[in-house]
């Protein structure tokens, strides 16, 4: 059961263009959302991330939408560069009471992003 | 935010051995992961790590094919015990620092053959 999806294997956008990437969840319990990207022979790095009781986060040239009715989030990136070129992760988990736990984390399976110039 | 060095960054092992992943972190951390990218998959949860007891497992991981330790709070080991080739994959170290997001090491490219 792949609580996490991102429908989208790949996507190609121009520079300076937004790049939208999308991923989808099943599990109502997940109340954060993180997105990571990934470089080849590199470890997933922290983008940027949203508490279930926000619609929107923005940093810099990064938003993220988050859409509970619809277990819908996105990321946005605008203007894209072509170092942003790299696997895209959506990511759920759950806060823990009496504390936050951010590391035990649901995947999605990932977006190639290829930004051209 | 806290270093992670993971060792080693790739190895590869003949089936049937055994392979011991180092993650260390320069400073003091509650919560340390261990996860799994199989080729072309996403990252998967193996365990969390817990300091001074027993790993806590995934559905479909177990302590005799994956035993975890973590003696104290800024060092754990995963091993992959009695290899297969199904056992190629990235394996990733991730820790929890209470003020941040969960950040990961680079991870180590295990190729079994």
């Amino acid at each position: 059961d792949q609580q996490v999806k991102q429908n989208s294997p790949s996507l190609s956008v121009q520079e300076g263009r937004i790049s939208i990437l999308n991923c989808d969840y099943t599990n109502s319990m997940f109340d954060y959302f993180l997105w990571y990207k990934k470089y080849p022979a590199e470890g997933p790095t922290f983008l940027i991330s949203i508490s279930s009781i926000k619609d929107k986060n923005e940093d810099g040239r990064f938003t993220v939408f988050l859409n509970k009715s619809a277990k819908h989030l996105s990321l946005h990136i605008v203007p894209s560069q072509p170092g942003d070129s790299a696997v895209y992760f959506c990511a759920a988990g759950r806060r823990w009471a009496g504390g936050t736990s951010y590391g035990k984390l649901t995947f999605g399976q990932g977006t190639i992003l290829t930004v051209h110039p | 935010s806290a270093v992670i060095s993971q060792k080693p960054s790739r190895d590869i092992c003949q089936r049937g051995t055994s392979l011991t992943i180092q993650c260390q972190v320069d400073s003091q951390v509650t919560m340390m992961f261990w996860y799994r990218q199989q080729p072309g998959q996403s990252l998967t949860l193996i365990a969390t790590a817990n300091q001074g007891s027993e790993a806590t497992y995934e559905s479909g991981f177990v302590i005799d094919k994956f035993p975890i330790s973590r003696p104290n709070l800024t060092f754990s080991t995963l091993t992959v015990s009695n290899m297969s080739p199904e056992d190629s994959s990235i394996y990733l170290c991730s820790v929890e620092d209470r003020t941040t997001e969960a950040f990961f090491g680079q991870g180590t490219r295990l190729t079994v053959v």
